[in-house]
C-alpha cells in the first residue's frame, strides 16, 4: 500500500532556530500534500495544502512566513518552522493523496522548542 | 461550511461491551468518509473508509461503519470492545477531487473499563 515517510519523528530545538520536517511518498507520486498541526488532546488542524511546483495554499491564521512549505518534487514536501518559539511546539503530520483516492499519513513529528 | 461533528468527547465502555461512536458531517460535494484511530504520541491509523457502494463498511480490528446519507452520519461500531481499543478516534471527510484535504472532527476519547 501507499506509504508516506516523515522525518524526523521528534526534534528538540532552541528558541529562534529553524527546523525542517520532510515528508516523502515512497511508492506513489503525490501531486498534493497536506500539512496538519495537532495540539495535545486536540484534533488535526489543516495548516496548508502543498502542490508540486507551485506555492502552498495556507489556511486562515497560519503564518506563511513562519511555516515555509516547499514541494519541489512529486515525492517530497518539506515544512520549515522558522525562528521557532515555544508556542510552535506541537505535533506536525503530513498527508498525501494517492491515486486510490485515499489519504496516506506520515507518522508525525513531535516538535519541542525550548 | 464543511465540517465534521463528533458529539461525544469522551466515552467509557466496559470490556466486551458494544461500542458506537457518532459522526455527523456537513459537506458540499460527494463525501469520502474515514475513521482513524490514534494512540497517545502516535500517528494516525486508518480503520476504514467509505467512497461509494455498500453503505456498511468493514474495517480493521473488527470495526465497521455505516454511511447514512439522509442523516449525514457515518457512525463507527464494534460489537465487543477490547482493552487495547482505548485510544482517540477521529472521523474525517474529504472528496475525490485532487487537492482536497481531509477535514477532521474533534475526536472521541475511548476508555475501556475492566
Amino acid at each position: 500500500g501507499a506509504v508516506v515517510s516523515q522525518h524526523p519523528s521528534w526534534v528538540i530545538c532552541k528558541s529562534g532556530t529553524s527546523v525542517k520536517i520532510e515528508c516523502r511518498s515512497l511508492d506513489f507520486q503525490a501531486t498534493t500534500m497536506f500539512w496538519y498541526r495537532q495540539f495535545p488532546k486536540q484534533s488535526l488542524m489543516l495548516m496548508a495544502t502543498s502542490n508540486e511546483g507551485s506555492k502552498a495554499t495556507y489556511e486562515q491564521g497560519v503564518e506563511k512566513d513562519k511555516f515555509l512549505i516547499n514541494h519541489a518534487s512529486l515525492t517530497l514536501s518539506t515544512l520549515t518552522v522558522t525562528s521557532a518559539h515555544p508556542e510552535d511546539s506541537s505535533f506536525y503530520i503530513c498527508s498525501a493523496k494517492g491515486t486510490d483516492d485515499g489519504y496516506t499519513f506520515g507518522s508525525g513529528t513531535r516538535l519541542t522548542v525550548v | 461550511a464543511q465540517s465534521v461533528t463528533q458529539p461525544d468527547i469522551h466515552i467509557t465502555v466496559s470490556e466486551g461491551a458494544s461500542l458506537e461512536l457518532r459522526c455527523n458531517y456537513s459537506y458540499g460535494a460527494t463525501p469520502y468518509l474515514f475513521w482513524y484511530v490514534q494512540s497517545p504520541g502516535q500517528g494516525l491509523q486508518l480503520l476504514l473508509k467509505y467512497f461509494s457502494g455498500d453503505t456498511l463498511v468493514q474495517g480493521i480490528k473488527g470495526f465497521e461503519a455505516e454511511f447514512k446519507r439522509s442523516q449525514s452520519s457515518f457512525n463507527l461500531r464494534k460489537p465487543s470492545v477490547h482493552w487495547s481499543d482505548a485510544a482517540e478516534y477521529f472521523c474525517a471527510v474529504g472528496a475525490r477531487q485532487a487537492g482536497t484535504a481531509l477535514i477532521f472532527g474533534k475526536g472521541t476519547t475511548l476508555s475501556v473499563s475492566s
